[in-house]
């Protein structure tokens, strides 16, 4: 089975500092990987996914995500922060043609204005 | 606007009793799929449903949990016998097929006193 971990549960930053949010899995085999985000009092949303291809993507409100097999990492990182990101982010992984998603426990960010 | 849409936002319910998440997935997707996070631990998968039927399920989903989608539209989780650990929030997702990211809602917050 597939599992997902996520470092520095809470984070605090200031506006304009630059953010990189820690995820490494495990799995045997091909994997799907997302970064999903939490804003407060909301839905879990899409930030960003990785199915193949490049391994550098992009997301949604300027977040990237790199995929380096060899170190079963999908680190993201956004370079400038806002406010508006405060929220919580969860890496999580499938087995490709497998729907079953694991997710890491998440990082709580708060920028401060 | 969440793509998913899970009623009710929140609930409070007695130890034994018996309870039913809806969901209301806003399209056509064919997978569909319940996840739970017990406060301050990671979001984990409990059942994903196919075509009308199971497709996984995973060690947490017992026989106290049923999922069923009966009228086509809502997708429910049944809870026959309510424990205090059950207490928790709940996520419907969706997903077009297994290779495609998944669609959540805001996700049901279930309290059992």
């Amino acid at each position: 089975a597939q599992s997902v971990s996520q470092h520095n549960h809470h984070v605090i930053l200031s506006e304009a500092a630059s953010l990189e949010l820690g995820c490494n899995y495990s799995y045997g085999g091909t994997v799907n990987l997302f970064w999903y985000v939490q804003y407060p009092g909301q839905h879990l949303q899409l930030l960003l996914k990785y199915f193949s291809g490049d391994p550098l993507v992009k997301g949604i409100k300027g977040f990237e995500a790199e995929f380096i097999k060899s170190k079963f990492s999908f680190n993201l990182r956004k370079p400038s922060v806002q406010w508006s990101d405060t929220a919580e982010y969860f890496c999580a992984v499938n087995g490709r043609g497998n729907n079953r998603l694991a997710f890491g426990k998440g990082n709580q960010v708060v920028v401060i204005p | 606007e969440p793509e998913v849409t899970q009623t009710p936002s929140h609930q409070v319910t007695q130890m034994g009793q018996e309870v039913i998440l809806r969901c209301v997935p806003i399209s056509n997707h064919l997978y569909f799929y319940w996840y739970r996070q017990i406060l301050g631990q990671k979001v984990e998968f409990l059942v994903s449903f196919y075509n009308n039927e199971i497709s996984e399920k995973s060690e947490i989903f017992d026989d106290q949990f049923s999922v069923e989608r009966p009228d086509g539209s809502n997708f429910t989780l049944k809870i026959r016998s309510t424990k205090l650990e059950d207490s928790a929030m709940y996520f419907c997702a969706r997903s077009q097929d297994t290779n495609t990211e998944a669609f959540f809602g805001q996700g049901t917050r279930l309290t059992v006193v």
